[in-house]
């Protein structure tokens, strides 16, 4: 269980074109989803955090204007790239929260995308 | 600010020799995760550990939450080749947030 696909795998794309990444949970309903952005040999970025049928919290510095996320439902959020430029090239990867109980409340756990390749020429 | 130091950021070791990945903060939370990332994919989660002091393993992996929930290690015993890979740690805290580790990039020399 707590599948979660993205689509596509790599992008190439000419430089001032938008390119739309989509997020699917397969097998659960997430409330929240992550987007992460990963230059080679570092950690994870975080982006933004979406959630369903609200507008998209943005991480400091990240543009929302230029990075657009949309959460139409339960199981798919997308990330659209507009305008790209090759200082935009990067590894995408989103992740799917789930909530589970403990004794003492609820805690978060994030499953992962594949991820996407963005190559802007 | 939440923070979590992971360390060491890079380990290069021989295959059958052991190892230890630590995550530390001075904040408690309310779970923590491992992850493990090859090249080109996304993180798969390894484990969540929730109970201070808890002990969860998983083959060769063991995973330590400190009492107080600030802390955790990944102890990896005749470390493999196929071990290797980029490893996170994640800690949740205030219900949904969660901040990452740095990561430790793991290379098993055959």
């Amino acid at each position: 269980g707590a599948v979660v696909s993205q689509h596509p795998s790599w992008v190439i794309c000419k430089s001032g074109t938008s390119v739309k990444i989509e997020c699917r949970s397969l097998d659960f309903q997430a409330t929240t989803m992550f987007w992460y952005r990963q230059f080679p040999k570092q950690s994870l970025m975080l982006m933004a955090t979406s959630n369903e049928g609200s507008k998209a919290t943005y991480e400091q510095g990240v543009e929302k204007d230029k990075f657009l996320i949309n959460h139409a439902s339960l199981t798919l959020s997308t990330l659209t790239v507009t305008s790209a430029h090759p200082e935009d090239s990067s590894f995408y990867i989103c992740s799917a929260s789930t909530s589970q109980p403990t004794r003492t409340g609820l805690y978060n756990e994030q499953f992962f995308g594949p991820g996407t390749r963005l190559t802007v020429l | 600010t939440q923070l979590l130091e992971q360390s060491p950021q890079f380990l290069s070791i021989q295959e059958g020799e052991n190892l230890t990945v630590y995550c530390n903060s001075s904040s408690v939370f309310s779970s923590l995760q491992w992850y493990r990332q090859e090249p080109g994919e996304g993180p798969v989660l390894l484990v969540t550990v929730v109970t201070g002091g808890e002990v969860k393993k998983l083959k060769r992996l063991t995973f330590q939450f400190g009492d107080a929930r600030k802390d955790s290690s990944l102890h990896i015993t005749a470390a493999q080749p196929g071990d290797t890979g980029l490893y996170l740690c994640a800690g949740t805290y205030g219900g949904f947030k969660t901040i990452f580790g740095a990561g430790t990039r793991l290379f098993v020399k055959a």
